[in-house]
């Protein structure tokens, strides 16, 4: 059974420009959630996707936002970048009904930004 | 609100001691508790949990136990091994009001380095 996948697993960007990364949940997972994970800030909560919709949004400005597709996939956007933003970013799935159990987690995608 | 607070690191123990990683933490509602592990490199991994007071969760011969009564859920081992060494973070999830199933709420983790 294939794991949670993200892509890009590294890149760079500049200050100001903008950045889409990507991830594909466990087959059958249909809730997805991102998390920002920094030295300073440790794992924050970004968001969570449930069937396409956005049920769960953590304290994040504008900038960050995210979707999710009808096949589960979810891709998360970060506007106009600031160097604050470097982080590693992760991503975890799970079936998204019944009672708290196991986010799955991708190995992240590392974004720098200059 | 909720959070997790979990004893600073780095931790360095030699192989075969014991581990103790202390976590605490504040739920409006009735958490669901899990340790998560991060190898070098990867993402997180769940290690353990438990879902209600007086549960002990275990795996991989860690184990830790739900205590209401201190609000803790401290982790523990009875002889770390050098592939233990990884990054260890505490969780809760509350499924109370305004919370949901993908939204865990993580202590700041502590880096675990065994010697040989």
């Amino acid at each position: 059974k294939a794991g949670v996948t993200q892509t890009p697993r590294y890149l760079i960007k500049t200050r100001g420009q903008q950045v889409t990364l990507s991830c594909s949940p466990i087959s059958g997972h249909r809730s997805v959630s991102w998390y920002q994970q920094t030295p300073g800030q440790g794992l924050q909560f970004l968001f969570e996707y449930f069937s396409e919709t956005q049920r769960n949004k953590g304290n994040f400005p504008g900038r960050f936002s995210g979707r999710q597709f009808s096949n589960s996939r979810s891709e998360m956007n970060v506007s106009t970048l600031e160097l604050g933003d470097s982080a590693l970013y992760l991503c975890a799935s799970t079936l998204g009904t019944g009672v708290a159990g196991e986010l799955f987690f991708g190995e992240g995608s590392r974004l720098t930004v200059l | 609100g909720n959070s997790v607070t979990q004893m600073e690191g780095p931790v360095t123990l030699s192989e075969e001691a014991f581990l103790t990683i202390n976590c605490t933490y504040t739920a409006t509602g009735y958490p669901s508790l899990f340790w998560y592990v991060q190898y070098p490199g990867e993402g997180l991994q769940l290690l353990l949990k438990a879902t209600k007071a007086d549960d002990k969760g275990s795996n991989k011969g860690f184990e830790a136990t739900y205590r209401k009564e201190t609000t803790s859920f401290h982790l523990e081992k009875g002889s770390v091994q050098v592939s233990d060494s990884a990054v260890y973070f505490c969780a809760l999830s509350d499924l109370g009001r305004g919370s949901t199933l993908g939204r865990l709420y993580f202590g700041r983790g502590t880096q675990l380095t065994v010697w040989p």
